[in-house]
């Protein structure tokens, strides 16, 4: 298993502004991911993250809003931008193992006004 | 376009009974299917994984089950606790998808 840390762990942010969002892991790992939880709903995949490439984008994430970072093999930004009350999410991220099992940070709480 | 989907979306029991959660799913290409839990507020804590090729993982007081030619897992939790209280969350990887999840609350 992997272990993952997230900062900041909540913030509360004005519009406009945007929030870098860090996960770091204790081990090397190849597939990165990062998931919008909001309020009292699952988790939605934003986008997958691999070292060395850009990052791949579901459906309804753009890389304007959501740009993403990952310069080594256990380390990730996500940067949430031009903030909005809608934005108001907790934001984990999380990373495969070898059976494609996934473990999970803490998550983000981002608070919105 | 898979869909995942977790029935009922809240149960309230008392202490002590055994209960069942469970997931279905549209498409049974799947590598694997994992149980989660998920306190209020915090992230997600791996249950068990059953990959594709399995029928049930066991830890513990809880058994997964996955029938992929129906498309339905189940979490069976025995001797329910108050501590079991909790959202289960089921997910599917080939394409990560999370179910809606099942609001468990333990009465003591």
């Amino acid at each position: 298993s992997a272990v993952i840390s997230q900062k900041p762990s909540r913030d509360i942010c004005q519009r406009g502004t945007s929030l870098t969002i860090q996960c770091q892991v204790d081990s090397q790992v190849t597939m990165m991911f990062w998931y919008r939880q909001q309020p009292g709903q699952s988790l939605t995949l934003i986008a997958t993250a691999n070292q060395g490439s850009e990052a791949t984008y579901e459906s309804g994430f753009v890389i304007d809003k959501f740009p993403i970072s990952r310069p080594n093999l256990t380390f990730s930004t996500l940067t949430v931008s031009n903030m909005s009350p809608e934005d108001s999410s907790i934001y984990l991220c999380s990373v495969a193992g070898t059976l494609y099992e996934q473990y999970f940070g803490p998550g983000t709480r981002l608070t919105v006004t | 376009k898979q869909e995942v989907t977790q029935i009922p979306a809240a149960l309230s029991v008392p202490e002590g009974e055994n209960l069942v959660l469970n997931c279905s799913f549209t498409d049974s290409a799947i590598y694997n299917l994992q149980w989660f839990r998920q306190d209020p507020g915090k992230g997600l804590t791996s249950l068990l994984l059953i990959q594709s090729s399995q029928r049930e993982q066991t830890s513990g007081r809880l058994n997964a089950s996955l029938d992929k030619s129906s498309g339905r897992s189940t979490l069976y939790i025995a001797a329910s606790q108050p501590g079991d209280s909790a959202t289960y969350l089921c997910a599917l990887t080939s394409k990560i998808i999370f179910g809606s999840g099942t609001r468990l609350s333990i009465r003591p």
